[in-house]
């Protein structure tokens, strides 16, 4: 069965400095990777996914992620974050040939001035 | 286009009544996910459907818990008696189905308190 580690609970960044959430996954096949953001009282946005091909991604609101096969990860990446980017950000894993996607634990991001 | 809708946004209720919860999907999309989302854990799949078949229902508490696709349209969810253990955010997602690994479309979800 596949699965989705997210070893930081929660992290805290200034505003301006770069980001980066780990995310580790197990699956014996080629994994759908996808990067998942929730704000408060919100439902769940999608801000990049990896199927195949280029494993460096690029998503919406700046955000980019790189999918490395020999360490299991596909972390999310952001140059410079703003005040807005505060939010709760899930890695998710699904098979080939089904969408039933498996999230992991969050990590939830605060920004500080 | 409009988004995956569900209501009721929230519901308080005590132990051991029932509870049900709604989710239209996005137009023409023929697969229906119901997600439990706890408080400070990921969401995890109850039930999926494909059209108005379910899938997978394999982490469903059938005891308590059912749900339907009448006409793989919209979709309800219910519990009947509710435990504590079940407060929790109920997202519902869509997807068009096809296997390929598209995206999946969340509602805002329903956020139970069972008190």
């Amino acid at each position: 069965a596949q699965s989705v580690t997210q070893p930081d609970i929660h992290i805290t960044v200034s505003e301006g400095a770069s980001l980066e959430l780990r995310c580790n996954y197990s699956y014996g096949a080629t994994p759908y990777l996808f990067w998942y953001v929730q704000s408060p009282g919100q439902g769940l946005q999608l801000l990049l996914k990896y199927f195949s091909g280029d494993t460096l991604v690029q998503g919406i609101k700046g955000f980019e992620a790189e999918f490395k096969r020999s360490q299991s990860s596909f972390n999310l990446r952001k140059p410079s974050v703003h005040w807005s980017d505060a939010a709760e950000y899930f890695c998710a894993v699904a098979r080939f040939g089904n969408e039933k996607l498996t999230f992991g634990t969050g990590t939830r991001l605060t920004i500080i001035p | 286009e409009a988004g995956v809708a569900q209501s009721p946004r929230y519901k308080i209720i005590e132990k051991r009544q029932s509870v049900a919860f709604w989710c239209n999907p996005i137009s023409g999309h023929a697969t229906l996910y119901w997600y439990q989302q706890i408080l400070g854990q990921g969401p995890k799949l109850l039930i999926q459907f494909q059209n108005n078949g379910v899938v997978d229902d394999s982490q469903l508490p059938k005891d308590r818990f059912s749900a339907e696709r009448l006409k793989g349209v919209d979709s309800t969810l219910k519990i009947q008696p509710a435990k504590l253990e079940d407060s929790a955010v109920y997202l519902c997602a869509s997807t068009h189905g096809t296997g390929g690994g598209t995206e999946a479309f969340f509602g805002q979800g329903t956020r139970l308190t069972v008190v």
